[in-house]
C-alpha cells in the first residue's frame, strides 16, 4: 500500500497563476483533509471531505477550492495563487469522522508551493 | 476555540538521555494523536492515544483525557529523533460526519547531539 500520495512534491508559481494539486490515498478511507503548514507553525485545517460527494470548510479556506473526485481522490484548487498562500500543503485520511469517535489520520508527504 | 499548547518550545539532548514533551488542550476531545515530523518535512504518525498508555519501542504516550493533557517520553534518545513533534487533537463534531478536525499544536523542535 502507498497510503497516502500527493502530487507534485514541490512547485512555484507566479502570482495569479492557478494550480491543483492531487492527493490520492489506497486505504479505502472515507474522510480526506487539506492542511497547509507555515514556517514554525503546526498544520491548519483548509477543507475537509467527511464523505464521498461531500466537502466542508475548515479553518483557513479563503483562496482556495476542493473536489472529492471519488472515494480515492481529493483535489486542492488555488484559482488565483497570491505569496500569501506560500506553504507546505499536506493531505490526510482516516476511515471516517464521527461525533463520539475520533479516528486515526495518515498524512501525504507533502507538496512544497511558492508563489512569486 | 480548542487551544493546544505544547512544551517546552525548544529542547536539546545529548544522545542517549530521557525527555518529556506535554501537550494541554483546552476542551473536550475525539482523538489526540502525536507526530514527528523529520528534518525532511514528512510526518510520521507515533501515536493515536485519546486515553490511556501506550509504548511502542523507545517511545510511550499517555494520555489523561479527564485532565485535558498528553505526555511524550522519548527514553534513550537517538540522532534520528531530531525533528519537531507536534500534538494534535480532534474536536468532538456536533453531528455525525462533522468531526474528524484535526487541530495542531505548535511543536516541540527536539534536537539530539551526538
Amino acid at each position: 500500500n502507498a497510503g497516502v500520495t500527493q502530487t507534485p512534491k514541490f512547485q512555484v508559481l507566479k502570482t495569479g497563476q492557478s494550480m491543483t494539486l492531487q492527493c490520492a490515498q489506497d486505504m479505502n478511507h472515507n474522510s480526506m483533509y487539506w492542511y497547509r503548514q507555515d514556517p514554525g507553525m503546526g498544520l491548519r485545517l483548509i477543507y475537509y471531505s467527511a464523505s464521498e460527494g461531500t466537502t466542508d470548510k475548515g479553518e483557513v479556506p479563503n483562496g482556495y477550492n476542493v473536489s472529492r473526485l471519488n472515494k480515492r481522490e481529493f483535489s486542492l484548487r488555488l484559482e488565483s495563487a497570491a505569496p500569501s498562500q506560500t506553504s507546505v500543503y499536506f493531505c490526510a485520511s482516516s476511515d471516517r469522522t464521527g461525533w463520539r469517535y475520533g479516528y486515526e489520520q495518515y498524512f501525504g508527504p507533502g507538496t512544497r508551493l511558492t508563489v512569486t | 476555540g480548542i487551544q493546544v499548547e505544547q512544551s517546552p518550545p525548544d529542547l536539546i539532548l545529548q544522545e542517549g538521555a530521557n525527555s518529556t514533551l506535554r501537550c494541554n488542550f483546552s476542551d473536550s476531545v475525539n482523538n489526540l494523536q502525536w507526530f514527528h515530523q523529520n528534518p525532511w518535512g514528512q510526518l510520521i504518525n507515533l501515536f493515536y492515544i485519546p486515553s490511556g498508555t501506550k509504548q511502542n519501542g523507545r517511545l510511550s504516550a499517555t494520555t489523561v483525557a479527564t485532565e485535558r493533557y498528553s505526555l511524550l517520553y522519548i527514553s534513550s534518545s537517538q540522532t534520528t529523533d531530531s525533528g519537531v513533534y507536534f500534538c494534535a487533537v480532534e474536536l468532538r463534531g456536533l453531528i455525525y460526519n462533522q468531526g474528524g478536525k484535526l487541530i495542531f499544536g505548535q511543536g516541540t523542535e527536539l534536537s539530539v547531539k551526538p
